[in-house]
């Protein structure tokens, strides 16, 4: 079964850092570019960028590029997201579902949360 | 960007055939794939995937749902409407980069 787990999120303050991990399973993960999305509050869902199944290229948001890293650890099945100065507008739900064929999401975890508030 | 638009509600009676469009702001085709996805998320649930290239059914979907369009405007069908189909729908265009969302079409049983 695959299972995709998102952690590492809560509420943080404005301007404070933060990093997400996402644990695969089920499938390989090593096989597959892996992206993080976001939905807000209001339900919008926004891309945030991806990354080779080798960890040797990288997309992002334009918005956010300057403020987001996305890495992987092959070996441990784990991608992550270091999230830097943060905002309010970044209050979202974050998922980290797999990409195919660099086109759309296979598989989806149920998502965590992150808070910006102080 | 590519923006993609949706009607925010629609509501359909059970049994009963639902159509939901997704508009691109350009063309998201090329001369072999038409790059428009679909996505069903019930409340308190991740999104899943329903249909990619615009018309390919995923794994495990039932074939009541299917898509169909290309260029600019794309439809999702479900015939019948069931219950459990109660949920918010989501176009996704990976034409180019940065990849999109439509802003979710919520559907109601009448």
């Amino acid at each position: 079964e695959v299972q995709l787990v998102e952690s590492g999120g809560g509420l943080v303050q404005p301007g404070a850092s933060l990093k997400l991990s996402c644990v695969a399973s089920g499938f390989t993960f090593s096989d597959y570019w892996m992206s993080w999305v976001r939905q807000t509050p209001g339900k919008t869902m926004e891309w945030i960028g991806d990354i080779k199944y080798d960890g040797s290229y990288t997309n992002y948001a334009p918005s956010l590029k300057n403020r987001f890293t996305i890495s992987r650890d092959n070996a441990k099945s784990t991608l992550y997201l270091q999230m830097s100065n943060v905002r309010s507008e970044d209050t979202a739900t974050y998922y980290c579902p797999a990409l195919r064929s660099m086109d759309y999401f296979d598989y989806w975890g149920q998502g965590v949360m992150v808070t910006v508030s102080s | 960007d590519i923006v993609l638009t949706q009607s925010p509600a629609l509501a359909v009676s059970l049994g009963q055939r639902a159509t939901i469009s997704c508009r691109a702001s350009q063309s998201v085709s090329t001369s072999s794939y038409n790059l428009m996805h679909w996505y069903q998320q019930k409340p308190g649930e991740q999104p899943k995937l329903l249909i990619y290239d615009a018309s390919n059914l995923a794994s495990g979907i039932p074939v009541r749902f299917s898509g169909s369009g290309s260029g600019t405007d794309f439809t999702l069908t479900i015939n019948p409407v069931q219950a459990d189909d109660i949920a918010t729908y989501y176009c996704q265009q990976s034409r180019e980069l940065p990849l999109t969302f439509g802003s979710g079409t919520k559907l109601e049983i009448k």
